[in-house]
């Protein structure tokens, strides 16, 4: 399974942009980059995600490397509730991995925000 | 449209005891599994399922059964629940092809005594 690393944790000045990276050295073509948040006490949600170019959602930006072998989630303007847990990981979902869809999630980057 | 609903919410368990937390999903989604998280770590998966009849293991599957008879449900079992056991359960599903975006439960909080 592809693998992911990201910073153990990160802080940022609320309102200012902030710029959370993830490497995926052994990312294959077929691997679609998942980002998910979890808020304190809740479950994981879906953030964004891309496969080569980058992506805009009303949540935040994805910037994928041109070599795809890592990433970036962009939060434009941090806010307060922009708090929490955020995990980058790898997902290839194709009839040829069929019953191979261990999905796994390392310990994230927990980002804290500054007022 | 609930998404993803698990019950109960929270559990408390003498060592030796069974249990089930259920998992239901409207969405018609094949891909289910389970994760667990304990203190300040991240998640787990025990186990997963690509369609009703199939499952197969996680990272952490021992001590825990899973089965997939409908493609709505899938309950995850404890038959001897261990103080090890004590943790938070999420469970997630998805579309199974294309990008897959997982949509989690709210969690089940489990406490074995």
């Amino acid at each position: 399974d592809a693998k992911t690393t990201q910073p153990n944790s990160m802080e940022s000045n609320e309102e200012e942009p902030v710029h959370l990276p993830c490497n995926h050295s052994t990312i294959s073509g077929t691997d679609y980059i998942h980002w998910y948040r979890q808020l304190p006490s809740q479950g994981p949600e879906y953030v964004i995600h891309g496969l080569t170019s980058n992506v805009n959602n009303r949540m935040a930006s994805l910037a994928i490397a041109e070599d795809r072998k890592s990433s970036t989630l962009i939060l434009h303007r941090a806010t307060l509730r922009d708090a929490a847990v955020y995990y980058c990981i790898l997902r290839v979902v194709s009839i040829s991995n069929f019953g191979n869809e261990k999905l796994t999630f390392g310990t994230g980057t927990r980002l804290t925000i500054i007022p | 449209n609930a998404g993803v609903t698990q019950t109960p919410k929270f559990q408390v368990l003498k060592t030796g005891q069974s249990m089930t937390l259920q998992c239901a999903q409207d969405m018609n989604h094949e891909y289910m599994s389970w994760y667990r998280q304990d203190p300040g770590m991240g998640l787990r998966l025990i186990h997963y399922s690509v369609g009703a009849g199939i499952t197969d293991q996680g990272e952490v599957p021992n001590g825990y059964n899973v089965s997939r008879s409908t493609t709505e449900d899938f309950p995850l079992r404890l038959l001897s629940a261990a103080p090890s056991q004590t943790s938070v359960y999420f469970c997630a599903s998805s579309y199974y092809m294309g990008p897959g975006e997982l949509f989690f439960g709210e969690g089940s909080r489990l406490t074995v005594l």
